[in-house]
């Protein structure tokens, strides 16, 4: 199993650009995640989806969109990029919900907005 | 709301020296409590995690951690750290925000640096 991959690796944007973060897993987790890491703060919760079809907003989800039109996929659209969007962005899934599965992380997208 | 706090944002220690790396939760309902670590320029991986039972729970590459309920404290130990364990340390608490609906909070992190 290739676990969750996430593609591309690094991506430097100019201010006002989109772009599409793409995020695939092969263990059949219906939960899947979008987390930024920004220096000193943690992981904020983006987006989440608990299924094919159902999303729903995180923490800070303000500049993204996500769809599911799948199990195995779940992209993040950066609209209109903006330097606060630069980050390290990771997708994650789960078996079942966050309480007592645990997480199964990608190895990140290092995006830089210019 | 459920918080997390990692006590120290970073930890210098010399190879083969014990380690302590400190969490504390608050939250008014019963939690899940994790240790993730993140090696450089890769995702965060699980240690260990505490469900239920024992409170005494050992994970991957030697590390334990200790949930204690009265301290609402999870804290991170290994008796004897190796160069390889350099990495950054995240603490994660899950918790039932209402119609098991579950939030998991990160701490901020906790980097450990092992000199040779």
């Amino acid at each position: 199993n290739a676990g969750v991959t996430q593609t591309p690796k690094f991506r430097i944007l100019k201010i006002g650009q989109s772009m599409t973060l793409q995020c695939a897993q092969d263990m059949n987790h219906n939960y899947m995640y979008w987390y930024r890491q920004d220096p000193g703060m943690g992981l904020k919760l983006i987006y989440y989806s608990v299924g094919a079809g159902i999303t729903d907003k995180g923490e800070v989800p303000n500049g993204y969109n996500v769809s599911r039109s799948t199990t195995e996929d779940f992209p993040l659209r950066l609209e209109l990029a903006a330097p606060s969007q630069t980050s390290v962005y990771f997708c994650a899934s789960s078996l079942t919900g966050q309480g007592r599965s645990p997480l199964h992380f990608g190895n990140g997208t290092r995006l830089t907005v210019t | 709301a459920q918080s997390v706090t990692q006590l120290d944002s970073q930890v210098p220690v010399f190879e083969e020296a014990p380690v302590e790396l400190r969490c504390n939760y608050s939250s008014s309902v019963s939690v899940y409590l994790f240790w993730y670590v993140q090696y450089p320029n890769q995702g965060l991986q699980l240690l260990l995690k505490y469900l239920s039972g024992s409170t005494l729970v050992k994970g991957i590459n030697g590390f334990e951690a200790e949930f204690n309920k009265s301290q609402t404290s999870f804290h991170l130990r290994k008796p004897s750290v190796h160069i390889s364990d350099t990495a950054e340390y995240f603490c994660a608490v899950s918790a039932d925000s209402g119609g098991s609906n579950y939030k998991l909070t990160f701490g901020k992190g906790t980097l450990l640096t092992v000199n040779p």
